[in-house]
């Protein structure tokens, strides 16, 4: 019944490794995002899809590469891990309205998160 | 650009107390604005909105109003419970941006 879902919950890995996190949403929204939530709690918008096109593409490192294979998945790979890339990451969806996304604010859902730990 | 300033944590407070968690913003036009919350060891739920000036978002005692004059969204409780412990993030969405405070944290001691 886990409306937005992601795993794993913890993740620990070596620099240099290459992981990936998963997120689905059985919302049936259109929309979902990646966020970074550091150590002091500050959150940053990293990705968005819409039906499956990349529409939000911060400022990240090309180390990160999202992937969605269908409106109801959004996975984060990462290469290369670094030390600061430790933090907790959020998936979330939210509803969109057609033909003029973001014209009206629709509530985002956020999964439990991702705790990775880089040593 | 747009933006959301909210008091720096931790604020701690006795159960029953009062709370105000300040936010003003930052932006072109008139933002949506909203409260989201974050329990410990889980993601962010909506706690509650307001839409345009002068609108009251309220949900589970807590309460904000739009303040355009002041640009301000302060989060209130009359008398908060050991289960408010959490952050509690102040956003804007205008301009079809979706702006994140840096979040407060708020401790309740029983």
């Amino acid at each position: 019944d886990t409306a937005v879902s992601q795993t794993p919950k913890y993740l620990v890995t070596q620099m240099g490794n290459d992981k990936s996190i998963k997120c689905e949403q059985n919302l049936g929204h259109d929309t979902m995002y990646w966020y970074k939530q550091d150590s002091k709690k500050f959150l940053k918008i990293m990705f968005s899809y819409n039906n499956k096109e990349l529409i939000i593409n911060e400022t990240v490192p090309n180390r990160f590469s999202p992937k969605s294979p269908d409106k109801a998945h959004l996975n984060l790979h990462i290469n290369s891990l670094e030390l600061g890339d430790s933090a907790v990451y959020f998936c979330a969806s939210s509803r969109s309205t057609p033909g003029d996304l973001f014209s009206s604010y629709n509530e985002q859902f956020f999964g439990p998160g991702t705790r990775l730990t880089v040593l | 650009g747009n933006s959301v300033t909210q008091m720096e944590g931790p604020v701690t407070l006795s159960e029953e107390a009062f709370l105000t968690i300040n936010c003003t913003y930052t932006a072109t036009g008139y933002p949506s604005l909203f409260w989201y919350v974050q329990y410990p060891g889980e993601g962010l739920q909506l706690l509650l909105k307001a839409t345009k000036a002068d609108d009251k978002g309220s949900n589970k005692g807590f309460e904000a109003t739009y303040r355009k004059e002041t640009t301000s969204f302060h989060l209130e409780k009359g008398s908060v419970q050991v289960s408010d412990s959490a952050v509690y993030f102040c956003v804007s969405w205008g301009g079809f941006k979706t702006i994140f405070g840096a979040g407060t944290r708020l401790f309740v001691k029983a």
